[in-house]
């Protein structure tokens, strides 16, 4: 079946522009996350969703940071007036809600500010 | 706060050696550890997961140890293939943080033949 989907591949924005990433979990898979991997560096987690609530947003590093997940599926997170230092690898994984699950990655969106 | 060390310095290693990456953590033993490999500019893929009450899991040519005492876990490949150059980077779940993993920054092995 289909795996974890990412959009866009790739961003390039100017700095001060608001940027959108989206993710698309696997089908059934309730549990959603999101994480940030700088180049040559570890994934750094954002935040996590279960359904479409967030009991887990301790990674966000600013309130510029925010996201959404509707009807358990689609993702989106938003980065408003992004900063330089915002350019990395943004991943999405999702897992079945229970257990010791293993997350199933998307391809990631690699974000450039300039 | 929790810390995950794996070594930073690339591992080179001849085809058909067994290969050993090195996993410490400090603080708290997790419930459970993953290990993921990730190829460039791709997502982390699952490879193995070991329980606190599991010493060894087996797959295939990969080997898992988790050593709660010395608070380390060791990934090994045996016989290894050029196919397995990649990172490889270790999860630990600690209790209390639903299902969020954190991830070690990785090692980055190369299969020379």
């Amino acid at each position: 079946g289909a795996g974890v989907s990412q959009s866009p591949s790739n961003k390039v924005t100017e700095k001060g522009k608001d940027v959108e990433l989206r993710c698309d979990p696997i089908s059934g898979h309730t549990a959603l996350y999101w994480y940030r991997q700088r180049l040559g560096q570890g994934l750094e987690f954002l935040i996590y969703f279960q359904g479409n609530s967030a009991p887990d947003k301790s990674g966000l590093p600013s309130d510029r940071f925010s996201a959404e997940r509707t009807g358990e599926s689609v993702s989106t997170l938003t980065i408003q007036r992004t900063q330089q230092e915002d350019s990395a690898v943004y991943l999405c994984a999702s897992s079945l809600p229970r257990g010791k699950n293993e997350q199933y990655f998307g391809p990631g969106t690699r974000l450039t500010v300039t | 706060s929790q810390k995950i060390e794996q070594n930073s310095e690339a591992l080179n290693i001849q085809e058909g050696k067994t290969a050993t990456l090195t996993c410490n953590y400090t603080n708290y033993s997790p419930a459970y550890l993953q290990w993921y490999r990730q190829d460039p500019g791709r997502g982390p893929v699952f490879l193995l997961l070991i329980r606190e009450n599991e010493k060894e899991k087996r797959k295939e040519r990969l080997k898992v140890t988790f050593d709660t005492t010395l608070k380390q876990s060791l990934f090994h490949i045996t016989a290894s293939q050029p196919a397995d150059s990649a990172t490889y980077l270790c999860a630990p779940r600690f209790s209390g943080g639903y299902n969020k993993l954190i991830f070690g920054a990785g090692t980055r092995l190369a299969v020379h033949p």
